[in-house]
């Protein structure tokens, strides 16, 4: 299976801030990575699709970028309601899909 | 607007089956560009992708559950299930049931997914 590592695996921010979480594949999967929000209680949202594609009704304050094994969330400006654990997704076309170990995104 | 939700027993004893049933409304599951999928997350951890089942019935299982999961489809129902066999503590998690978008028989991500239920193994 394609391991994926996220870090930090926890950060403390302040409103306004600007936030980057990282994502490392164990191996080339081109583009096709996916960040997910999830909140205390909730299931996942989806946020960005396939390395950098906002989905719809997403704030553009969040941000994707990367390719092959290295990637990449901004949060610019953070704002109370992105308090979150965020998830990176992996889905190579070598099954199974796999996520990231999540980063929580807490009030400092 | 696509609708999710699961059912089942919130408690299993352990080497007993695990079963639970994804209703969804707002579309039908066996319209194209879709599978049916379940998702865990073990309690204060991440998430684990457990398979999908098509509208045709096709089906993928993560083979770290070493063949003891199945999941069918009910499609006059708009329904989808899942059964994992021989359940031990480890299985204890909240089971998730999402929308995959798929192509070329690969999910690529989870649109909707339902609140989730919560199931603990134990005697």
């Amino acid at each position: 299976d394609i391991q994926m590592t996220q870090s930090p695996s926890s950060l403390s921010a302040s409103v306004g801030d600007r936030v980057t979480i990282t994502c490392q594949a164990s191996e080339d999967i081109g583009s096709f990575l996916n960040w997910y929000q999830q909140k205390p209680g909730k299931p996942p949202k989806l946020l960005i699709s396939d390395t950098s594609n906002l989905e719809l009704g997403v704030s553009s304050r969040f941000s994707g970028s990367g390719s092959g094994t290295d990637f990449s969330l901004t949060i610019s400006g953070l704002q109370p309601e992105d308090f979150a654990t965020y998830y990176c997704q992996q889905y190579h076309f070598i099954p199974p899909l796999t996520f990231g170990g999540g980063t929580k995104v807490e009030i400092k | 607007q696509v609708h999710l939700q699961e059912s089942g027993p919130g408690v299993v004893k352990p080497s007993q089956t695990l079963s639970l049933t994804c209703s969804v409304s707002g579309t039908s599951i066996d319209s194209g560009g879709y599978f049916w999928t379940w998702v865990r997350q073990h309690p204060g951890t991440g998430l684990e992708y457990l398979g999908y089942i098509s509208g045709s019935g096709k089906t993928y299982y993560n083979p770290s559950l070493t063949g003891r999961v199945s999941m069918s489809a009910d499609l006059p129902q708009n329904r989808f299930s899942l059964n994992l066999t021989s359940v031990t503590a480890a299985d204890t998690a909240i089971y998730y049931c999402a929308r995959g978008f798929a192509e070329f028989a690969v999910v690529r991500h989870f649109d909707y997914w339902g609140l989730g239920t919560h199931v603990t193994v134990s005697s």
